[in-house]
């Protein structure tokens, strides 16, 4: 089965910057996709990687390197409302997506 | 605005009855849909794929007789939970892609067995 790990918990300040490792070993890959969840709610796509190096969108970037196995997501001026879960998600060579079990990031004031 | 748009969004419903969540693509046409669960505290699981106009494709371990999942047009897919029981109690999301780089996710279903 695939296999993808993220950590289950992380605490910042608001302002700071976080960041969200991810590690994953898959059959195949066709993408790596992180998603925010807030409690009882459904995902929303923050961003996609499928080529190693670095994407930025506003305050959020996503890393990839296809070698190691491993993606980043890089919260930047936290703020109270970045308090959700992120999932991390890698697309396999069938194109299904597996999740990884969440990070759940709060942010204090 | 939304791109996807699942129906109902809780649902409290007696052991043994059935219950039916709509999965609907809105200004596009989906011909493949995803259905996931969602245990409290655990990550999204995929059960099934549906395409439009064939037969769904089941995950390991998930009951196809149980599941019932309808793909009969390019805009709505519909999962049917048959002879709920409390453990079916779950957040059930339905997703869709758009190309190959964006996955969008219906507001998912609270369903709740008593």
């Amino acid at each position: 089965g695939q296999n993808i790990d993220q950590p289950t918990e992380m605490t910042a300040t608001e302002g700071a910057i976080v960041q969200i490792n991810c590690t994953y070993q898959t059959s195949g890959f066709n993408g790596l996709f992180w998603y925010q969840q807030h409690a009882g709610e459904a995902p929303t796509f923050l961003s996609y990687n499928v080529l190693d190096g670095l994407e930025e969108k506003g305050r959020f970037s996503s890393f990839l390197s296809r070698s190691k196995g491993y993606s980043y997501l890089l919260l930047k001026e936290l703020q109270m409302k970045d308090s959700a879960s992120y999932l991390c998600a890698v697309r396999d060579r069938d194109y299904k997506l597996s999740f990884g079990a969440g990070t759940t990031v709060t942010v204090r004031a | 605005g939304a791109v996807v748009s699942q129906h109902p969004s809780w649902v409290i419903c007696k052991s043994g009855t059935s219950v039916k969540i709509e999965c609907r693509s809105l200004d596009f046409q989906a011909t493949t849909m995803f259905w996931y669960r969602q245990f409290p505290k655990q990550s999204l699981m995929l059960m099934a794929t549906s395409n439009e106009g064939s037969k769904a494709t089941y995950e390991q371990g998930v009951e196809k007789d149980k599941f019932l999942i309808n793909h009969a047009s390019l805009t709505l897919s519909t999962l049917t939970v048959t002879s709920a029981h409390p453990e079916d109690s779950s957040f059930y999301i339905c997703s869709t892609e758009r190309g190959n780089t964006e996955a969008f996710f219906g507001q998912g279903t609270r369903l709740t067995v008593v």
